[in-house]
């Protein structure tokens, strides 16, 4: 099973700055990585996807970067809404199995 | 409008089976590519992904839970069906329901989950 790690487990950034937000995978997933916002009650919701490839009506301060192993989540400029929970997700292989980071919280400053 | 909604019981009781059911709507799980998996999440903590089950009726499962798991589909009524045997306290947690594609595996639409608490 690949294990993905996320870094660190809580940031705290003030608004207007940038957060950036850490995933290693313990092998290669290639491009195969997502990334997700969760908030309190909420389901999941994709931000991410082809590890750099902004799912329908993210906003554009939302960008992923990254191959193989490490990857990283850039919020450019923290806005109120921003402020949650982060997964990362790697969906490598297929037949599939399917592993999630342990989550960053992002708190504000 | 692409939705999922999950339903089942809130309450459990140690050694039971859990059934839970995902009616989706404003897509086909006989479409090319499509699926469907169960994801769960304790409180206070993290995703863990169950089983997906795609167009072609194939059925994968995570590796530590796949003795206790079955998932089915019923296309013509647009659900997904979840079982979990012997159900245990440290299975307390809310299950979603969530759509991808193969070859994209990431998940685009959530159901809103369903809490699941395992007491007696």
């Amino acid at each position: 099973e690949i294990v993905m790690t996320q870094s660190p487990a809580t940031l705290s950034v003030s608004p207007g700055e940038r957060a950036t937000l850490s995933c290693r995978a313990s092998q290669s997933v290639s491009s195969n990585l997502a990334w997700y916002q969760q908030k309190p009650g909420q389901a999941p919701r994709l931000l991410i996807y082809g590890a750099s490839t902004r799912a329908t009506g993210i906003p554009a301060r939302f960008s992923g970067s990254g191959s193989g192993t490490e990857f990283t989540l850039t919020i450019s400029s923290l806005q109120s809404e921003d402020f949650a929970v982060y997964y990362c997700q790697q969906y490598n292989n297929w037949p599939p199995s399917i592993t999630f980071g342990q989550g960053t919280r992002l708190e504000i400053k | 409008q692409v939705t999922l909604r999950e339903s089942g019981p809130a309450l459990v009781k140690p050694t039971q089976t859990l059934t839970l059911t995902c009616t989706f709507s404003g897509f086909s799980l006989s479409t090319s590519g499509m699926c469907v998996s169960w994801v769960r999440q304790p409180p206070g903590k993290a995703l863990e992904w169950l089983a997906l089950i795609d167009w072609d009726d194939d059925k994968y499962y995570s590796t530590s839970l796949k003795t206790r798991l079955t998932i089915s589909k019923d296309t013509s009524k647009n659900q997904v069906v979840l079982t979990m045997t012997n159900m245990d306290p440290v299975d307390t947690a809310t299950y979603y329901c969530a759509r991808s594609y193969r070859g994209v595996g990431a998940f685009d639409i959530w159901g809103q989950g369903t809490m699941v608490t395992v007491s007696s």
